[in-house]
């Protein structure tokens, strides 16, 4: 039972060029949410997903784009990397429940924008 | 909106000293969940405890205890006996009741970086 897989773990980027980060959940989860985790700032809601065909804006959604084709995949997309966006990634899924049955993670993405 | 504080930014004791991570939140909900995560070095996110707006009741797990309290909006950690395997990043968060198409936000605090030293 892999629960939420993130790809890649580590991944350096150059200004301006663009990139997807991974996220898969196998636990059939309805939701699907997206977080950046910056020193001294917590983790901070960027996109979320309660279905798929549905992703709506978390608290600092500016840079990024999500789409959720299926119950399993969530990708992230970085349209024009900026310095800013460097930050560690989490991936998260849940049933509608979440705050009761709990909320898996996926292991984060460090990425690193030069 | 909901707000959750962790006023301490980092806490370094000595080992078998006591410590606890304060946690205060702030939200119009009458309904909600409060958190605790770790972050070892690691990096992963370890989910330590939940407790609902409804229970007040304190918990303890080994070393580990919760105390919530309504009335101060608190829900402040305490490691008894601590360890160098404590060492990590605590996070509390709280999350508002969800369901159908009404997402159940996990709103995070800053994090306490605790060091436990030998």
């Amino acid at each position: 039972n892999a629960g939420v897989t993130q790809t890649p773990k580590f991944q350096v980027l150059k200004t301006g060029q663009s990139m997807t980060l991974q996220c898969a959940q196998d636990m059939n989860h309805e939701y699907m949410s997206w977080y950046r985790q910056d020193p001294g700032m917590g983790l901070r809601l960027i996109h979320y997903s309660v279905g798929a065909g549905i992703t709506d804006q978390g608290e600092v959604p500016n840079g990024y784009n999500v789409s959720r084709s299926t119950t399993e995949d969530f990708p992230l997309r970085l349209l024009s990397a900026a310095p800013s966006q460097t930050s560690v990634y989490f991936c998260a899924s849940s049933s509608p429940q979440g705050y009761i049955y709990g909320y898996t993670f996926g292991s984060g993405t460090r990425l690193t924008v030069v | 909106a909901q707000k959750v504080t962790q006023a301490q930014t980092e806490i370094s004791v000595v080992e078998k000293e006591d410590v606890t991570l304060d946690c205060v939140y702030e939200t119009r909900d009458t309904t909600y969940y409060l958190f605790w995560y770790k972050q070892p070095p690691s990096g992963e996110l370890v989910f330590l405890i939940r407790r609902n707006s409804f229970d007040e009741q304190n918990e303890i797990s080994g070393r580990y205890s919760w105390n919530f309290q309504k009335s101060t909006s608190s829900f402040n950690f305490t490691i008894t006996a601590s360890q160098v395997v404590d060492s990590a990043v605590y996070f509390c968060a709280l999350s508002e009741a969800g369901g159908g198409t009404s997402y159940g936000k996990l709103t995070f605090g800053q994090g306490t970086i605790l060091t436990v030293h030998p």
